[in-house]
């Protein structure tokens, strides 16, 4: 979805390395998430956020911090990176009220991520 | 705690045939069920949601899927299949009340329709 934007696309770098995902996105919604996909895995919850002021663990989010700098852009940090971290990762945002009560998320195309 | 469950790693149909994707869900409140599709190198897609009336639910690409709380089961479903249809297809549940906005997905399943 181009509302949606992630960069890097892609990344490789090494271990111990910091790194940093961004995701932008233009469709106005207070909700964003990150999300890592791992083959056979699914998707996983790193970190959500409801608003600027709100920032939530997820389920896998050892490893990770994330800023929520505007309504608009949540970035995602590997302080030290390691191998395991190696995925495909997403960020997605929903609307809050009535519309997001019901959950339907936008994604965008994803960061593949390859730690040394 | 809600969870997911797609049962096939895999599914292969011939073009033309019906096809079917199972999901099952386990929620302790009542749930709100998605299905997103996923192209290669491309992110997830909504393709349809239940969150509550007609049991059998119609959505993008002429795809179905047919809600049944007695079997806690929302199959995709979809009567004729396509080439394009190949994809990666996600379920997903958020618990309601509670759930926090939250999705939890399935592990996925590869549709393969071939020629």
């Amino acid at each position: 979805d181009a509302d949606v934007t992630q960069t890097p696309r892609n990344r490789i770098t090494k271990t111990g390395k910091r790194i940093m995902l961004e995701c932008s996105q233009t469709k106005g919604h207070d909700r964003m998430y990150w999300y890592r996909q791992d083959p056979g895995l699914g998707l996983q919850l790193i970190y959500y956020s409801f608003d600027v002021k709100d920032i939530n663990k997820g389920e896998i989010s050892d490893g990770y911090s994330v800023s929520r700098q505007a309504q608009a852009k949540f970035s995602l940090s590997l302080e030290s990176a390691i191998p395991n971290q190696t995925a495909l990762y997403f960020c997605a945002t929903s609307e809050s009220g009535t519309s997001g009560f019901f959950g339907e998320q936008f994604f965008g195309p994803g960061t593949r991520l390859t730690v040394l | 705690a809600q969870s997911v469950a797609q049962p096939e790693d895999q599914v292969n149909v011939a073009e033309g045939n019906p096809l079917t994707v199972k999901c099952t869900y386990s929620v302790s409140g009542n749930p709100y069920l998605f299905w997103y599709v996923q192209y290669p190198n491309r992110g997830l897609q909504f393709l349809l949601k239940y969150i509550t009336g007609d049991n059998l639910v119609k959505g993008s690409y002429g795809f179905e899927a047919e809600f049944n709380k007695s079997q806690t089961s929302f199959h995709l479903k979809k009567p004729s299949a396509l080439v394009s249809d190949s994809a990666l297809y996600f379920c997903a549940v958020r618990e309601s009340p509670g759930g926090g906005n939250k999705l939890t997905f399935g592990t996925g399943t590869q549709l393969k329709v071939e020629l």
